[in-house]
């Protein structure tokens, strides 16, 4: 299974723009990039995916690298509800299986 | 998306004694996953379950410890086995959707082996 590397934790003041890293430099042609969180006493929650494009959507942006080895989760305006830990998920095509890296802790100050 | 319902949502039980966690989706799924995470620690994957077949367990994990039932296309569980200590984790189930492939995840069930 491919890995990823993230920060272990990062820090934000709210309302200001907040860029987690990720790195996968043993990326495969066919993997999806995944993006997941977890707030505080609950399961991860899907935040965004992609192949090789960038991607946004109502929670957020993802920017990938022209040759896939990294990836970079976009939050515009963090808020205090974003403080959670959020994790990079390479997904093999070929295969169902999600396998958790370490994951970043975001931290945002009022 | 998927609703996905965990009981119990917490135990505290006596070391060799087994719990059954059972998992409960709101819609049919094909694929059902179960996770472990220890305290301050990421995610694990215990298994796959598919509906209709044994379940395939990850490297380190094995059935006598982690059984796992599937009976329909809405329902699982897992039992710890013969429990110790360290078994004290959260465990989490999750659903996978359709194409892209997300995954909903369970509110867990937090185990304390006393």
């Amino acid at each position: 299974d491919a890995k990823t590397t993230q920060p272990n934790s990062m820090e934000s003041n709210e309302e200001e723009p907040v860029h987690l890293p990720c790195n996968h430099s043993t990326i495969s042609g066919t993997d999806y990039i995944h993006w997941y969180r977890q707030l505080p006493s609950q399961g991860p929650e899907y935040v965004i995916h992609g192949l090789t494009s960038n991607v946004n959507n109502r929670m957020a942006s993802l920017a990938i690298a022209e040759d896939r080895k990294s990836s970079t989760l976009i939050l515009h305006r963090a808020t205090l509800r974003d403080a959670a830990v959020y994790y990079c998920i390479l997904r093999a095509n070929t295969g169902n299986q999600f396998y958790f890296g370490t994951g970043t802790s975001l931290t945002v100050i009022p | 998306s998927a609703v996905i319902s965990q009981k119990p949502s917490r135990d505290i039980c006596q070391r060799g004694t087994s719990l059954t966690i059972q998992c409960q989706v709101d819609s049919q799924v094909t694929m059902m996953f179960w996770y472990r995470q220890q305290p301050g620690q990421s995610l694990t994957l215990i298994a796959t379950a598919n509906q209709g077949s044994e379940a395939t367990y990850e490297s380190g994990f094995v059935i006598d410890k982690f059984p796992i039932s599937r009976p329909n296309l809405t329902f699982s569980t897992l039992t710890v086995s013969n429990m110790s200590p360290e078994d004290s984790s959260i465990y989490l189930c999750s659903v996978e959707s359709g194409f892209p492939y997300e995954q909903y995840f369970g509110p867990g069930t937090r185990l304390t082996v006393t």
